[in-house]
């Protein structure tokens, strides 16, 4: 079956722009994850949907990064007016239910993100 | 603040165990630890999770101490295919803590 996807790819934006990064999930996956990966560096936690709600939302780095999820499936990652500190790549991944009580994650390919 | 530590890199002969330590001393009684790699250009990849007691599948063992104030990932015989970073985390609540990765080089 299809695995997570998401797109673009790749997306070069200049400073002070606005981003919309999307994530498709495995269907029936319930919980869906988002993660920053800087160049060279470890993964860091941004921000879990549980169907359309996320619990906790202090893991976004910032008041410019927003997220939603709609109909239980597809989200969107979005970041306001860009700086180069966001250049990373960003990854999506879902699991059957919260990760937390053992279920596996799968993770997309990534959408690396290069601010000028 | 709770942290997940682990060791920056990690070398071993290929055919022979790797031992990979994740500390999380501020671990609650109904927190998961995850283990998950990531090989050079891909994403994350599953690797192995536990509670309380220690666990075996077909890639890795994980034992957790008794006081599960940390843990270690066991590759028992490791190959050049399981050269990667290993990332231990901790979930819990609504959040994961990940730590910083263990980078393993599998020598030939």
């Amino acid at each position: 079956g299809a695995g997570v996807s998401q797109s673009p790819s790749n997306k070069v934006t200049e400073k002070g722009k606005d981003v919309e990064l999307r994530c498709d999930p495995i269907s029936g996956h319930t919980a869906l994850y988002w993660y920053r990966q800087s160049l060279g560096q470890g993964l860091e936690f941004l921000i879990y949907f549980q169907g359309n709600s996320a619990p906790d939302k202090s893991g976004l780095p910032s008041d410019r990064f927003s997220a939603e999820r709609t109909g239980g499936s597809v989200s969107t990652l979005t970041i306001q007016r860009t700086q180069q500190e966001d250049s990373a790549v960003y990854l999506c991944a879902s699991s059957l239910e919260w990760t937390g009580s053992g279920n596996e994650q799968f993770f997309g390919p990534g959408t690396r993100l290069t601010v000028l | 603040d709770a942290k997940t530590t682990q060791p920056n890199s990690m070398e071993s002969n290929e055919e022979e165990p790797v031992h990979l330590p994740c500390n999380h001393s501020t671990i609650s009684g109904t927190d998961y630890i995850h283990w998950y790699r990531q090989l050079p250009s891909q994403g994350p990849e599953y690797v192995i999770h536990g509670l309380t007691s220690n666990v075996n599948n077909r890639m890795a063992s994980l034992a957790i101490a008794e006081d599960r104030k940390s843990s270690t990932l066991i590759l028992h015989r490791a190959t050049l295919r399981d050269a990667a970073v290993y990332y231990c985390i901790r979930a819990a609540g609504n959040k994961l803590t990940f730590g910083g990765g263990t980078r393993v080089l599998v020598k030939p």
